[in-house]
């Protein structure tokens, strides 16, 4: 079965400042999905990733998925108080057109931002 | 937009009590899935269902089962709570039935059970 290693597992930041959390995998990312968890709350999703190379992005948050389709990063810019929460990787490990019943998640990174 | 509810934030229960989490999806969505989530463990799935009436076990559906009996609401059955079922409880769904597609699984808010 497909395990996701996310890095860091946490993260303290001063507002303003960037980051990149990472999400990897031994085997093949298909349909590499991006969540975002504020503490006590559900999954908001965030962006999702299908082709090598490709890179999205939303506000001040870019996330991409490497060539070999082995690894994302996600990338936030001048870090705010709102960007405080857990972020969760999550990935389709079939490749098929039409995907897969289940998604696999990494344990998440849990991001603190300082004022 | 896509709207995912859970019938209780917060639950609190005695160990042996039957639990009902309820979830519930406005979008027409086919696929839902129950997921729980624990510290250092990250989301497991217990079930999910691609059809009313139709139901598949997930990673850990020990202790668990399901009730699918219309589209838009999807159960989740404590039949016998015990401590070790304490956890978040995390609902989600996909609009299912389109080829070649990856579908987003939207989440519902959560259920935190503490059982007694």
């Amino acid at each position: 079965s497909q395990e996701l290693e996310q890095s860091p597992q946490s993260l303290i930041v001063q507002e303003g400042k960037n980051l990149t959390i990472n999400c990897t995998s031994s085997k093949t990312l298909y349909g590499l999905y991006w969540y975002k968890q504020k503490y006590g709350e559900g999954l908001i999703f965030l962006m999702m990733l299908q082709k090598g190379g490709e890179e999205k992005s939303h506000e001040k948050i870019t996330a991409k998925l490497d060539e070999k389709k082995q690894q994302s990063s996600l990338h936030i810019t001048a870090s705010q108080p709102s960007h405080a929460g857990i972020y969760l990787c999550g990935a389709d490990p079939l490749d098929s057109g039409a995907g897969s019943y289940q998604l696999t998640f990494g344990k998440g990174t849990k991001l603190s931002v300082i004022p | 937009d896509v709207k995912v509810t859970q019938s209780s934030r917060y639950l609190v229960k005695r160990t042996g009590e039957k639990v009902f989490l309820e979830c519930v999806q406005d979008m027409d969505h086919e696929n839902m899935f129950w997921y729980r989530q624990d510290p250092g463990l990250g989301l497991r799935l217990i079930y999910f269902s691609y059809d009313v009436k139709m139901k598949e076990k997930g990673d850990i559906p020990e202790g668990y089962s399901v009730s699918r009996e219309k589209k838009e609401r999807f159960s989740l059955i404590l039949e016998s709570a015990s401590t070790n079922q304490t956890s978040m409880y995390l609902c989600a769904s996909t609009k299912g039935s389109t080829l070649w597609t990856r579908e987003t699984q939207y989440f519902g808010p959560g259920t935190r059970l503490l059982v007694l």
